[in-house]
């Protein structure tokens, strides 16, 4: 079975402080991870993905396959960072499962 | 993400009878997804499909059914069946490993 978990609900940091959003993940065989967000009265979007290895607003995200993980991270957070954020998973069946979801908070 | 519709944006139907959730994508993706979306839930995966005419349960399936008669639509409907059906629902498509569309949900209220 494939999981997604997500240990904080909430996380709130002062602007300018660092960043982390957890997300560990369980799957046999080779998958895909994806970050998502969701600001106020959005829609859901891509922030990035594992395989494109790329920064997005400030914001990267490592595979480590040896711990199941792929935490979120921005040395720097800004007020307009602030949402809920998904980390996602697919695997060769197609089937896209997301964690619960972490809701980041950026004091001024 | 204009491209992936749904409809209605909000829906109101009395306790007992099914309702019809439309979902439409212009994308030409393979894959169409159906999530409900409840608070300190996350996304939780009804029903998706690979291809047209066959789709797979998610992990929260019961009280639902599908249908992928066509490429870009995949509507959901939930059944008398499904214990507590209030909720925002989230339809998605992508193609495989790509990131997904979403559409802008539907807020259905049972009462």
């Amino acid at each position: 079975a494939q999981r997604v978990t997500q240990p904080e609900k909430l996380l709130s940091v002062f602007k300018g402080a660092p960043v982390e959003l957890k997300c560990n993940y369980s799957y046999s065989g080779s998958p895909e991870l994806f970050w998502y967000v969701q600001y106020s009265r959005q829609r859901l979007q891509l922030l990035l993905r594992h395989i494109s290895r790329e920064s997005i607003k400030g914001f990267t995200a490592d595979l480590n396959k040896g711990e199941t993980s792929f935490h979120l991270k921005k040395p720097f957070a800004q007020e307009e960072d602030s949402a809920m954020y998904y980390c996602a998973l697919t695997g060769s069946n197609y089937k896209l499962t997301f964690g619960k979801g972490t809701l980041l908070t950026v004091n001024p | 993400d204009g491209g992936i519709t749904q409809s209605p944006k909000y829906l109101f139907r009395k306790e007992g009878q099914n309702v019809t959730l439309s979902c439409e994508q212009n994308l030409n993706h393979d894959a169409m997804y159906w999530y409900r979306q409840d608070p300190g839930q996350g996304l939780r995966l009804i029903y998706y499909s690979q291809i047209v005419n066959d789709f797979q349960k998610g992990d929260i399936a019961e009280g639902y059914s599908v249908s992928r008669e066509k490429k870009e639509s995949f509507p959901l409907t939930v059944t008398s069946a499904q214990k507590n059906p209030t909720a925002f629902y989230l339809c998605a498509s992508s193609m495989w490993g790509e990131r997904a569309f979403f559409g802008q949900g539907t807020r259905l209220t049972v009462v």
